[in-house]
């Protein structure tokens, strides 16, 4: 079993819908996880962060993290087309520490 | 502010070459991370720097070493090259507090040929 699980999809939906990625995990001292965005032949682009268990919203997106569960997911409202990427989840046990990713999630938002 | 950069964008080797690949921190991070993203997957740890001191050693052979100048950007040199090599490149970057996260840079891609 992998330490970090994700869907690699694709996911296609239409705009304005709400997208939702998951992860999950089996490491359970990991404490950080972020949510990572990837353009084609681009390096990823740190979208949230999360320390422990909660919810974090910063504009269309919302990070969930469910520690009990080990789940961890992120949703995005009124998807753009310009959302249109490979989504990442990334965790450690520590800050600063190697973060252990997962196989990202192609996501197409047709207009 | 600048953010993370890289050197070169892409790079195409021999099979059995050496490569260096270089990465400048964002200005006041300390700490530099390196990893392997092979195409449909993702980021592989390789390295992590601080300080100009190996913090962590990923699953990667010999072949693969890399440092940290006193000016925080680091070089990874990679050995003998094998066509498995191909991938791109990431180099992170983070102030290297407990709480910090790292920040990527826009990648080396490796084609050995």
């Amino acid at each position: 079993q992998k330490e970090v699980e994700q869907d690699p999809g694709p996911l296609s939906v239409p705009e304005g819908a709400i997208v939702s990625l998951n992860c999950t995990y089996s490491n359970s001292a990991f404490q950080y996880f972020m949510w990572y965005r990837q353009y084609s032949r681009k390096g990823p682009e740190l979208l949230m962060y999360t320390y422990s268990s909660g919810n974090k919203e910063d504009g269309r997106f919302t990070a969930q993290v469910d520690k009990s569960s080990k789940y961890i997911s992120l949703f995005i409202r009124d998807s753009q087309p310009s959302d249109s990427a490979t989504y990442l989840c990334a965790m450690s046990a520590r800050g600063n520490t190697p973060l252990v990713f997962g196989k990202g999630t192609r996501l197409s938002v047709i207009a | 502010d600048a953010g993370v950069t890289q050197s070169p964008t892409h790079l195409i080797k021999t099979r059995g070459q050496h490569v260096t690949l270089r990465c400048s921190p964002i200005s006041g991070h300390k700490s530099v991370s390196w990893y392997q993203q092979v195409l449909g997957q993702g980021p592989q740890f390789i390295f992590q720097y601080y300080e100009k001191e190996e913090r962590g050693r990923g699953n990667f052979p010999d072949r693969f070493s890399a440092r940290q100048f006193p000016n925080y950007s680091s070089e990874l040199n990679v050995n003998a090259l094998l066509l498995g090599d191909s991938a791109l490149y990431l180099c992170a970057s983070s102030l290297g507090g407990p709480t910090d996260t790292q920040y990527f840079g826009p990648g080396t891609r490796l084609t050995v040929l």
